[in-house]
């Protein structure tokens, strides 16, 4: 089994364009999580999806953030504009029942 | 409002010796607690999970000590190891595991050889 898969890994961008981050659950697994981490403030959920369909959201920090999964193998998390507070690590995760399974995340860096 | 309160935020331990982290939490509609590992440059890995309805969980030399009443939960690592160096996080969730994990802020961890 391949494990969560992100893309791209590292990505450097400037203040004020947008930013889309790519996940690929296990397959088989029905529910995805999206994640960020910063020295700041942890770890902390931004949204998750089960069957595809938004359950929570409420841990998405402002509008400029937005999240898709159109399909059971696929989720993005879009920032739009982007701002240098958004730098932070971004986790994606995938379940099946109850063991949460992390991805290798993706390191974004706003200037 | 911390959820999930852990500690403490390092520490240092012999080789072979016993390491122990411990969290607290609030919600009393959590019903699923992981313990996490992470690595630098990695994502978190799971190391463990307990339910409430039991008081302890083994596996291998990692144990998890789990105390209802108090909301107190805590991860042991017997004969801890170089390569246990890591951050660990302690998390809890409702809906038996179903939904997001509430992370404590983590422990940083050194095992000293």
């Amino acid at each position: 089994d391949a494990g969560v898969i992100q893309s791209p890994r590292h990505e450097v961008t400037e203040m004020g364009q947008e930013v889309t981050l790519r996940c690929k659950p296990i397959s088989g697994h029905n529910s995805l999580f999206w994640y960020r981490q910063t020295m700041m403030r942890g770890l902390e959920l931004l949204i998750y999806f089960n069957n595809n369909v938004p359950i929570d959201d409420s841990g998405m920090p402002e509008d400029r953030f937005s999240a898709k999964m159109p399909n059971a193998s696929f989720s993005t998390l879009k920032i739009q504009p982007s701002e240098p507070r958004d730098s932070a690590v971004y986790f994606c995760a995938s379940s099946g029942r109850n063991e949460q399974y992390f991805g290798p995340g993706t390191r974004l860096t706003v200037t | 409002q911390q959820q999930v309160k852990q500690s403490p935020q390092s520490l240092i331990v012999q080789k072979g010796g016993i390491s122990i982290i411990n969290c607290a939490y609030e919600n009393t509609a959590f019903d699923y607690f992981p313990w996490y590992q992470q690595f630098p440059g990695k994502g978190p890995a799971l190391l463990i999970a307990i339910r409430p309805d039991v008081s302890e969980k083994k596996e291998g030399r990692f144990t998890i000590s789990f105390n209802k009443s108090a909301k107190q939960f805590s991860l042991h690592i017997m004969d801890s190891q170089p390569g246990d160096s890591a951050t660990y996080f302690c998390a809890a969730t409702s809906g038996g595991g179903a939904d997001g994990l509430t992370f404590g802020k983590g422990t940083h961890l050194i095992i000293q050889p």
